[in-house]
């Protein structure tokens, strides 16, 4: 069975740092791509971002760029994001997802998500 | 403000059909597949249809996607309660180099 366990998410002030973590099982880590999204309260999915299976390939939204980095552990079969500087508005739950794999980008969604775990920033 | 457009909510009666649309443009639904996502509240979202009409395992064939130019729509059959939702609409998109959403409909079954 697909497990997705995100943790970390925390109540922390405007301009600390957090570093989220999400622990996968029943797969092969390496065989994927993953990424983090996140919904504020009340609201919308929003693509954070992404990594390849190698690490070779990342991208971030524009709105975490330069503030949060991506990063995973095949050995661990753990995927990480590392958030400084933190604004009250990355509010929100933050979900580790695995891009199903397809041949190209034109096919791209994602087919297992973990519960998501909590950021709340105060200003 | 979304990339892709929904409309906030939809509603039908219980065994009837419901229709949800997103709305993008040519760097996503027109050059890239729509999947679409089911979101119970308080809960994670889940893949209801890839590829624009493919159906993962265990998604039964009362749910079904469409798409024409750069919109794409939704369908749910024989609407049961336990289909209120929130349902997300999502694509690549190429110019942004993104996985952008829509802003989610709420279904009402009433």
């Amino acid at each position: 069975e697909v497990q997705l366990v995100e943790s970390g998410g925390d109540l922390v002030q405007s301009g600390r740092s957090l570093r989220l973590s999400c622990a996968v099982s029943g797969f092969t880590f390496d065989d994927y791509a993953m990424h983090w999204v996140r919904q504020s309260p009340g609201k919308g999915l929003e693509w954070v971002s992404g990594i390849s299976w190698s690490s070779g390939g990342i991208g971030y939204a524009d709105s975490v760029k330069g503030r949060f980095t991506i990063s995973r552990d095949n050995a661990k079969n753990s995927l990480y994001l590392q958030m400084n500087n933190l604004r009250p508005d990355d509010t929100a739950f933050y979900y580790c997802a695995r891009r199903a794999t397809t041949v190209t980008l034109r096919g791209f969604y994602f087919d297992f998500w973990g519960q998501g775990t909590l950021v709340t920033v105060s200003s | 403000q979304s990339v892709l457009t929904q409309p906030p909510s939809v509603s039908a009666a219980p065994g009837q059909k419901a229709t949800i649309s997103c709305s993008g443009s040519s760097s996503n639904i027109g050059n890239n597949y729509v999947s679409w996502y089911q979101q119970v509240p308080g809960t994670a979202p889940k893949l209801l249809i890839y590829d624009n009409n493919k159906r993962p395992s265990g998604i039964p064939d009362r749910f079904s996607g469409s798409t024409s130019g750069t919109s794409a729509t939704l369908g749910i059959t024989g609407l049961q309660t336990g289909d209120e939702a929130d349902y997300y609409c999502g694509a690549w998109d190429s110019s942004l180099t993104a996985m952008v959403f829509g802003g989610g409909t709420k279904l009402t079954v009433l």
